[in-house]
């Protein structure tokens, strides 16, 4: 099956860094990538839906300012969370449906542990 | 808001029977409901789907059961091996929302020598 990466797998940062997250789809083109947070025991939230060429569009609640989405090419979606506190530690996964594929094709990356101190 | 529920947290079962594993949702407008598994550190694989159109799809020791006027769905696994201990995700999604998708909390699937 298709395959999408993320990078990196684990990250502990400082309160008040930023912290860039990489989602690559290795083997075919996503003009379209989501982000997720999921907190422990919970669901997984949909963050915002990258676009490839246009902004990213973010789910209600998301501060756009806080979590920057640039979906650089067909194959790289970055999230950045700047300035980030305790409250941001959680688990991001990125996923990519592939086009033309049916519908339940959307393919997770491995997700990224962030732990702010 | 949580617009998909699965109220069982974990559930364990002998390997050799069956697991059945339970999903709520509340939005109407649903049409198409997928269960995705998932182990720790990884991210989460697709299982099985079904559309609103049907209640009933089987795929092999999976099947999935949609029960439209109760808004519910279930996965049965049968026979459940070892392998099949993981977190079990139902998700839901609209047609036109281009593959968003809503997720339950998870089910944790214990299958047990």
């Amino acid at each position: 099956g298709a395959v999408v990466s993320q990078h990196p797998s684990r990250v502990i940062c400082k309160s008040g860094t930023s912290v860039k997250i990489e989602c690559r789809s290795l083997d075919f083109q996503a003009t379209t990538m989501f982000w997720y947070r999921q907190f422990p025991k919970q669901s997984l939230m949909l963050m915002a839906t990258s676009n490839e060429g246009s902004k990213a569009t973010y789910e209600q609640g998301v501060e756009k300012d806080k979590f920057l989405i640039n979906h650089a090419s067909l194959t790289l979606s970055t999230l950045t969370v700047t300035s980030a506190h305790p409250e941001d530690s959680s688990f991001y996964i990125c996923s990519a449906p592939k086009t033309g594929a049916a519908r339940e094709t959307q393919y997770f990356g491995p997700g990224t542990r962030l732990l702010v101190l | 808001d949580q617009q998909v529920k699965q109220n069982s947290p974990s559930l364990s079962v002998q390997e050799g029977r069956i697991s059945i594993l339970n999903c709520d949702y509340t939005n109407s407008m649903f049409d198409y409901f997928l269960w995705y598994k998932k182990y720790p550190a990884e991210g989460p694989t697709f299982l099985i789907s079904i559309s609103s159109i049907k209640d009933k799809n089987e795929d092999g020791r999976f099947t999935v059961f949609l029960n439209k006027s109760a808004k519910h769905l279930s996965l049965h696994i049968v026979p459940s091996q070892p392998g099949d201990s993981a977190v079990y995700f139902c998700a839901a999604t609209t047609t036109g929302t281009a593959s968003k998708l809503t997720f339950g909390t998870g089910t944790r699937l214990q299958v047990t020598l």
